[in-house]
């Protein structure tokens, strides 16, 4: 999973397989994430988000869990296909720092390739 | 074709000039923001813009300047100051400042030599 430090994690699966990537957080006070993928050059696309109030959030294909006991957040993608390979990013919003709003701060990434 | 524009993709200077990057977004959002990427790393915030005519520092703004003359656009600057300016610019916007989605443009790559 995402932690700070230089090297960033990967994580290789078979087309057809699920695929779980990890990320844990900093701030219990966070309320809100999200997962993006980014693509090599260009800019993050949203995946899914969810609120501190939940523990669970389905999309198409995707899944995320959120465990605030141990400040984890995952994201599951089913069947994953050749062109889900990117870097996926989770972002925790955090509140204080002056602001009431808060603002996003983002892992750094995990690279999932998807082979045929 | 509703979305976040930035130009021009890529973008080469010479060291000691400043340069300035381009963002505009027609979604009608509020806040925007500008990100660093450096390679293998997230997303670093510089500026972020609540609203129009108002703009607040980031985790790394030393060496940038912004101005939010319009709801449209939120232009940034890459000053002479900026120790390290060769990075992957990203700019968002969300439909308020906080825990709402952002939306991103496609970046802009500026290599300073």
């Amino acid at each position: 999973g995402e932690s700070v430090g230089l090297h960033l994690p990967t994580l290789s699966v078979q087309e057809g397989d699920n695929s779980i990537i990890n990320c844990a957080y900093s701030n219990s006070a966070s309320d809100y994430f999200i997962w993006y993928k980014q693509e090599s050059g260009k800019g993050p696309q949203f995946i899914i988000d969810i609120r501190s109030n939940m523990d669970k959030r389905q999309g198409q294909r995707v899944t995320v869990l959120l465990n605030k006991t141990v400040k984890h957040l995952s994201l599951q993608i089913a069947a994953t296909q050749p062109g889900d390979s990117a870097v996926y990013f989770c972002a925790e919003n955090v509140r204080g720092g002056g602001t009431s709003y808060g603002k996003l701060t983002f892992g750094q990434g995990t690279i999932l390739t998807v082979h045929p | 074709d509703g979305g976040i524009t930035q130009s021009p993709k890529y973008l080469f200077r010479k060291e000691g000039q400043n340069v300035t990057l381009s963002c505009e977004q027609n979604l009608n959002h509020d806040a925007m923001y500008w990100y660093r990427q450096d390679p293998g790393q997230g997303l670093r915030l510089i500026y972020y813009s609540q609203i129009v005519n108002d703009f607040q520092k980031g985790d790394i703004a030393e060496g940038y300047s912004v101005s939010r003359e319009k709801k449209e656009s939120f232009p940034l600057t890459v000053t002479s100051a900026q120790k390290n300016p060769t990075a992957f610019y990203l700019c968002a916007s969300s439909i308020a400042a906080g825990d709402y989605e952002q939306y991103f443009g496609p970046g802009t790559r500026l290599t300073v030599t």
